[in-house]
């Protein structure tokens, strides 16, 4: 089956560590995107990407990085630099990656759940 | 730039009564507007979307949502609402931007479904 696939579904991280979630999608999308998700504030885009080996900031990408190696992977790392890390993770795909949005739509992972212990 | 915003944080309903949630959108170009339910601890699935043309659209699970662009609304909407309709629901608008396609979401609203 296609779909996006996001892993841990839980993950803890201490105070001042570095974390990575996965996300992996076999829909030959070209775009992908990290939104976190906080109670009473929707989603907020963190980083996306059009193409491999390109990505772009979104309205909260301070304390976040992300790589775009390979066009069905988009890894997000939480850095020491995020003062409040734990939120809810969701990776979205879409086709194509920059002619707008009239012949795709986003598809959503799972999401991962990350707190702060 | 753009931005969604959706008025009614939580909306309760009896089962059987009719729904509507509310949208606002700003954006400045033809906007590509979309409806997505959550359920708990899940991803989001697409309800509905409008790009043009008929400005009331038909969406899976008995939704529809019209357009008014007068009004730089959304709103969606179901005759008769089943206990299994209790989720969040979120309206986004999609544009292009110089870094590409760009989606952008409301804070979302969570309907409670009575019994």
């Amino acid at each position: 089956d296609g779909g996006i696939t996001q892993s841990p579904k839980y993950l803890f991280r201490k105070e001042g560590q570095n974390v990575t979630l996965s996300c992996e999608q076999n829909l030959n999308h070209d775009a992908m995107y990290w939104y976190r998700q906080d109670p009473g504030q929707g989603l907020r885009l963190i980083y996306y990407s059009q193409i491999v080996n390109d990505f772009q900031k979104g309205d909260i990408a301070e304390g976040y990085s992300v790589s775009r190696e390979k066009k069905e992977s988009f890894p997000l790392t939480v850095t020491s630099a995020q003062k409040n890390p734990t939120a809810f993770y969701l990776c979205a795909s879409s086709i194509p990656g920059s002619t707008g949005w009239r012949n795709t739509e986003a598809f959503f992972g799972q999401g991962t759940r990350l707190t702060v212990v | 730039a753009q931005s969604v915003t959706q008025p009614d944080i939580h909306i309760t309903v009896s089962e059987g009564a009719s729904l509507e949630l509310r949208c606002n959108y700003s954006y400045g170009a033809t906007p590509y507007l979309f409806w997505y339910v959550q359920s708990p601890g899940q991803g989001l699935q697409l309800l509905l979307k409008y790009f043009s043309g008929d400005t009331l659209v038909q969406g899976i699970k008995g939704f529809e949502a019209e357009f008014k662009r007068s009004q730089s609304s959304f709103n969606l909407r179901k005759p008769s609402v089943h206990w299994s309709d209790a989720a969040e629901y979120f309206c986004a608008v999609g544009a292009l931007t110089g870094g590409g396609n760009k989606l952008t979401f409301g804070t979302g609203t969570q309907l409670k479904v009575e019994l």
